[in-house]
């Protein structure tokens, strides 16, 4: 049963450390997203990558935020500084013919 | 600019009753659309989708939704609900390419509550 991991689950940090969040796709899923939930927001798209490119970034804090993928098995977003108010959950999900399949998510707490 | 409106944020329904969850959904070209749920501290799950084809659409766990274009409408039905149902629920659209699997945009989400 194929499924997308995430790393960590929870996270708790301070403000002004770096965090970074890891996702493995399902194994020939072209295509891979990065959502926040807040409570207050709801789900918001941070970035996506197809084939291992970026497409849209411009749910990110560009000064902040940065999401990578290395290669097609790792997916990565890294918060550096973190700040009290990046405290969510985040997806990821990967897709495949008008389908995503979503990741348990990281609880990020930051301090 | 796609947009997703779910007016009820939260629905009381008791068990074996039948239950609506109501999308809307604004765009100004043709979309695909999506529901999926979310239970308590997973990640969200499709529970069906529409592509193109028949406006009735059957999904996993006895859920089916109707899509009408007329009213830009998805709303969310089953006929009879169970205390597992007790979960989120999210509409949600992506536009449509040759690629496949744009992004979604998602609604606020209704809270569905079983009453045993």
């Amino acid at each position: 049963d194929a499924r997308v991991t995430q790393t960590p689950r929870h996270k708790v940090t301070e403000m002004g450390q770096e965090v970074t969040m890891r996702c493995q796709p399902i194994l020939g899923h072209n295509t891979v997203f990065w959502y926040r939930q807040t409570m207050m927001q709801g789900l918001e798209l941070l970035a996506y990558f197809r084939n291992r490119a970026p497409l849209d970034d411009s749910g990110m804090p560009k000064d902040r935020f940065s999401a990578e993928m290395p290669d097609a098995t790792l997916a990565t977003l890294k918060i550096q500084p973190s700040e009290p108010r990046d405290s969510a959950v985040y997806f990821c999900a990967s897709g495949f013919r008008n389908e995503q399949f979503f990741g348990p998510g990281t609880r990020l707490t930051v301090l | 600019a796609q947009s997703v409106t779910q007016l009820d944020s939260q629905v009381p329904v008791f068990e074996e009753a039948p239950v609506e969850l109501r999308c809307n959904y604004s765009s100004s070209v043709s979309v695909y659309l999506f529901w999926y749920v979310q239970y308590p501290n997973q990640g969200l799950q499709l529970l069906l989708k529409y592509l193109s084809g028949s406006t009735l659409v059957k999904g996993i766990n006895g859920f089916e939704a109707e899509f009408n274009k007329s009213q830009t409408s998805f709303h969310l039905r089953k006929p009879s609900v169970h205390i597992s149902d007790t979960a989120e629920y999210f509409c949600a659209v992506s536009t449509i390419s040759n690629f496949g699997n744009e992004k979604l945009t998602f609604g606020t989400g209704t809270r569905l509550t079983i009453i045993p």
